[in-house]
């Protein structure tokens, strides 16, 4: 088990651009979070996943962010006309099925956008 | 509405033991995760509490009782790779199948020599 990961680790864009960023679950677990973190900030929720279908999504996420995860295995965080606002650390984590400590959720190392 | 309250910022020295604070207000309980997260990096899980108690976990114990919605982190013979970043979070019970965690801020815990 390779754990979670996430590409690109780095992205420096313009403002204005569209980016794209991908992660890669635990291969066994079933459920998919993204998070948004600052400096000094604990991780801000975005979205959730279980399987292909999109459980909730925060309504602090304006229109400019959506995310997929199709085949309910990768998953994908796409940000338009990005703001410098947008400039964070994005996270993605999965975790498993059955309740209890499976609930424990297992963080991939992390996007980090600079919007210029 | 659902909360989590910790330290900000804690300071320790090498060798000593340090506790770290997390009471919570959450509607119903499933759980509470106690991560580290070092700077730049992402959080790595170390404890997992559901029954009250303490559990130990090498240098690390965390405590938790559900009537007081209190928890702890206790770090032991503190070295200088614990400067970190300390988060608490709680599953709160929900219906259906949503395991959304609520996290706190995190408390940044400088060790020093």
């Amino acid at each position: 088990d390779t754990g979670v990961s996430q590409n690109p680790r780095h992205k420096i864009t313009k403002r204005g651009q569209n980016v794209t960023f991908r992660c890669d679950p635990i291969s066994e677990h079933n459920r998919l979070y993204w998070y948004r973190q600052t400096l000094g900030q604990g991780p801000e929720f975005l979205t959730y996943f279980q399987n292909e279908a999109q459980l909730e999504k925060s309504r602090l996420l304006s229109d400019r962010f959506s995310a997929e995860r199709p085949k309910g295995s990768f998953s994908t965080l796409e940000i338009q006309r990005t703001e410098q606002g947008d400039s964070a650390m994005y996270l993605c984590a999965s975790s498993g099925v059955g309740g209890g400590s499976t609930d424990t959720q297992y963080f991939g190392p992390g996007t980090r956008l600079t919007v210029l | 509405g659902q909360n989590i309250d910790q330290p900000t910022e804690m300071t320790a020295t090498e060798g000593a033991i340090v506790q770290i604070n997390c009471t919570y207000q959450t509607s119903g309980f499933n759980g509470l995760f106690w991560y580290q997260q070092h700077a730049g990096e992402a959080p790595t899980f170390l404890s997992y509490n559901v029954l009250d108690g303490l559990e130990e976990k090498g240098r690390f114990s965390s405590f938790l009782s559900r009537s007081k919605g209190y928890s702890y982190l206790l770090l032991k013979e503190l070295q200088m790779k614990d400067s970190a970043s300390y988060l608490c979070a709680v599953s709160p019970r929900r219906a259906g199948n949503n395991r959304k965690l609520i996290w706190g801020l995190g408390t940044s815990l400088a060790v020093n020599p």
